[in-house]
Parts: structure tokens; C-alpha cells; sequence
């Protein structure tokens, strides 16, 4: 079965500072890989998403994301973040592009001043 | 704009009581589809429908019944609420055969307390 695992509940950067939050995705097959983000108070929204192609995909605000089918992992980057990236990140997965999106558990991200 | 809306928003239930969440949306999206959200669990897909009149079994769907009556309205609902049904509640809707994208349009959420 599809899945995927974000390691870390929590994560604290510096305003500034540069950021990864992990994500690892179990399956065999074509992962169709995505994150979203949730404001607080808020539903979910798309931050970006990968098809098979390139392996770093752009999405909104500065972040992207790194594909790895060695290392099976689907990592979000910023080089500097904003107090307004305040938010919770998840990671998701799925399977051959089927209707159905398998979410990670989430990681918070705390920006420090 | 994608448009996603949930009621009620806050709920508070008596163990064994009925409790019916919906959701409306405006987007003509085929899929729909019911989550919860739990500290250290993330979003876990409860039910989920490809189209007016149909409802599929999620991953957690114990406790629970769907109704899709039309393309714009799916419901959940908890013939016999319990505590451990206490949950924030989304539903997102999604395009569907030849246009899913993988990108999901979230309610805001409905959070519901069960005593």
C-alpha cells in the first residue's frame, strides 16, 4: 500500500534561514508525489506537486521539492523563510494518479524572529 | 475560485447521538471526499465519492456512512457518535476521470466534540 512518513513532527528555523522538511514515500510503482500546506485555522492547499519528469519541481512562495527514486524521498526546500511560512507542511502520495491522496502526518513549522 | 464549504463548522454531540457534517461545493468537481484530522495521524481518508450517487469506502471508514445525493453535496454522518469521534473534519473536492491533478480543494473544516 501506498504511504508516506515525515519524520519530524516539528521543525524551528530562524526567519532567514534556509529550510528542508523531510518526506519519504513507500511504494512500488509511479509515485505521484505533492505538499500541501495549512495556514492556521485553514483547510489544506497545494504547494506543489511532481509527475514523472524533472525531479525538482517549483511551487508557490519560494519552496520547492526534490524527487528521489534512490533514496525514495520527496524533500521540501526554501532558501529563506518568512515569518508567514508559519504553518503545518504535509506530504502526500499517489498511487498511479488514482483518485485518492495518502497523506503524511504532517510536520509544524516555527519561524523564531 | 475554487470554492469548498463545510457546516457546521463547531459541533458538540452526546454519545449515541446523530450527527450529519456537509459539504458544498462549486467547483463541478466529480470527487469528493471526507478526511479527519488527528494529532500524530495527519488525514486519514474516511469516505469518498467518484459522483452523484456513489460513495466508496475510505481507510477509516468504521462509524461512518456517506450520502452523495448530487454533484455538489456529499455528507457524512454518525448514526451513533462516540468519543473517539471527536475530530477536526474536512472535505475537499477534485476533478476527476481525465482530469485528475492530485490537487484537492480543502473545506476550512468542521470540528466536532462528542461528550
Amino acid at each position: 500500500a501506498q504511504s508516506v512518513t515525515q519524520p519530524d513532527a516539528r521543525v524551528t528555523v530562524s526567519e532567514g534561514a534556509s529550510l528542508q522538511l523531510r518526506c519519504k514515500y513507500s511504494y512500488f510503482g509511479t509515485p505521484y508525489l505533492f505538499w500541501y500546506v495549512q495556514y492556521p485555522r485553514q483547510g489544506l492547499q497545494l504547494l506543489l506537486k511532481y509527475y514523472p519528469g524533472d525531479p525538482v519541481v517549483q511551487g508557490v512562495n519560494g519552496f520547492e521539492a526534490e524527487f528521489s527514486k534512490s533514496n525514495s524521498s520527496f524533500h521540501l526546500r526554501k532558501a529563506s523563510v518568512h515569518w508567514s511560512d508559519w504553518a503545518v507542511y504535509f506530504c502526500a502520495v499517489s498511487m498511479d494518479m488514482g483518485y485518492k491522496l495518502t497523506f503524511g502526518t504532517g510536520t509544524s513549522l516555527l519561524v523564531d524572529p | 475560485e475554487a470554492a469548498v464549504t463545510q457546516s457546521p463548522r463547531n459541533k458538540v454531540a452526546v454519545t449515541g447521538g446523530k450527527v450529519t457534517l456537509s459539504c458544498n461545493q462549486t467547483n463541478n468537481h466529480n470527487n469528493m471526499y471526507w478526511y479527519r484530522q488527528d494529532t500524530g495521524h495527519g488525514l486519514r481518508l474516511i469516505h469518498y465519492s467518484y459522483g452523484a450517487g456513489s460513495t466508496e469506502k475510505g481507510d477509516i471508514p468504521d462509524g461512518y456512512k456517506a450520502s452523495r445525493p448530487s454533484q455538489e453535496n456529499f455528507s457524512l454522518i454518525l448514526e451513533l457518535a462516540t468519543p473517539s469521534q471527536t475530530s477536526v473534519y474536512f472535505c475537499a473536492s477534485g476533478a476527476g476521470t481525465g482530469g485528475f491533478t492530485g490537487q484537492l480543494y480543502f473545506g476550512e473544516g468542521s470540528k466536532l466534540t462528542v461528550l
